[in-house]
C-alpha cells in the first residue's frame, strides 16, 4: 500500500522559471513532511519540512505548500537553476519512526 | 568527520558470499535507520534501531540481519541473497525521542549491492 504518490515521475522547467512539484498521500495520521533532493551516487538529503500545523514553510527560494483537506502538498522552487536538477522524494510521518516516502520525481532544469 | 557515512559504497556478492554493510553516524543522534532503494520505487524502511534497541522490522526476510553495537553505528549482515535483492542501501539516523515527535532524517550515500 503506498501511502505517498508523486505521480510525476519527471519535469523539466526552463532556468528561471518556477518549478512545482506535487506529492500526494493517503493517510491522514501524517503529520509531517518532509522532501528530499537526490543526486546520483549520493543519498537523499534533507531539503524542507512542514508539520501539519501549518499550510506553508518557505526557505530561500524553496516553498512547501500543504493542503491537509486534500492529501496533498507541493514543492515550489523559484527561480530555478540548473543545480537544482535531481531528483526529489516527499516524505511523510505520523511517528518518528515510521516515514513513508514517494517514488521520486526527476526535475531538470534547462539553461 | 560529518554527517552519515557508509561503506562499501559498491559491493558485488555471490549468492552464497556473506557480506556486511556499515554505516556510522556523527550527529550524535540516537535513532538509526536501514533503508532499500530499488529502480523506480519509493524508499523501503527495513530496520529501526531506537537507542540502540530495534524497534521495527518491515517483514524483511531474515537473509537480512541488522546489528546495532552502540548508537554511532549499524550493520546489516548479508548472507545467501538472491539477485532481486540488488538495489541501493540506505542508512539513516534521527535524534531519536519518543513517538509523537517530529524529526528529520539524515541519509548516508548508500551502498550499491548487485547480487550475482
Amino acid at each position: 500500500d503506498q501511502q505517498v504518490k508523486q505521480n510525476s515521475p519527471s519535469l523539466s522547467v526552463q532556468e528561471g522559471r518556477i518549478s512545482i512539484l506535487n506529492c500526494d498521500y493517503t493517510n491522514s495520521m501524517f503529520d509531517y513532511f518532509l522532501w528530499y533532493k537526490k543526486y546520483p551516487a549520493e543519498g537523499p538529503t534533507f531539503l524542507i519540512s512542514i508539520s501539519s500545523i501549518k499550510d506553508k514553510n518557505e526557505d530561500g527560494r524553496f516553498t512547501v505548500f500543504l493542503n491537509k483537506s486534500a492529501k496533498h502538498l507541493s514543492l515550489h522552487i523559484v527561480p530555478s537553476q540548473p543545480g537544482d536538477s535531481a531528483v526529489y522524494f516527499c516524505a511523510a510521518s505520523f511517528d518518528n519512526n515510521d516515514m513513508r516516502f514517494g517514488a521520486g520525481t526527476r526535475l531538470t532544469v534547462k539553461p | 568527520e560529518t554527517g552519515v557515512t557508509q561503506t562499501p559504497r559498491h559491493l558485488v556478492m555471490g549468492m552464497t558470499n556473506k557480506k556486511s554493510l556499515k554505516c556510522e553516524q556523527h550527529l550524535g543522534h540516537n535513532a538509526m535507520y536501514w533503508y532499500k532503494q530499488s529502480a523506480k520505487k519509493p524508499l523501503e524502511l527495513m530496520f529501526v534501531y531506537n537507542f540502540k534497541e530495534q524497534t521495527e522490522n518491515n517483514s524483511v526476510p531474515s537473509r537480512f540481519s541488522p546489528e546495532c553495537p552502540n548508537s554511532s553505528h549499524l550493520f546489516l549482515h548479508l548472507h545467501t541473497l538472491q539477485p532481486e535483492d540488488s538495489a541501493l542501501y540506505l542508512c539513516a539516523s534521527s535524534q531519536g525521542a519518543g513517538t509523537g515527535s517530529q524529526e528529520t532524517q539524515y541519509f548516508g550515500p548508500g551502498t550499491r549491492l548487485l547480487v550475482l
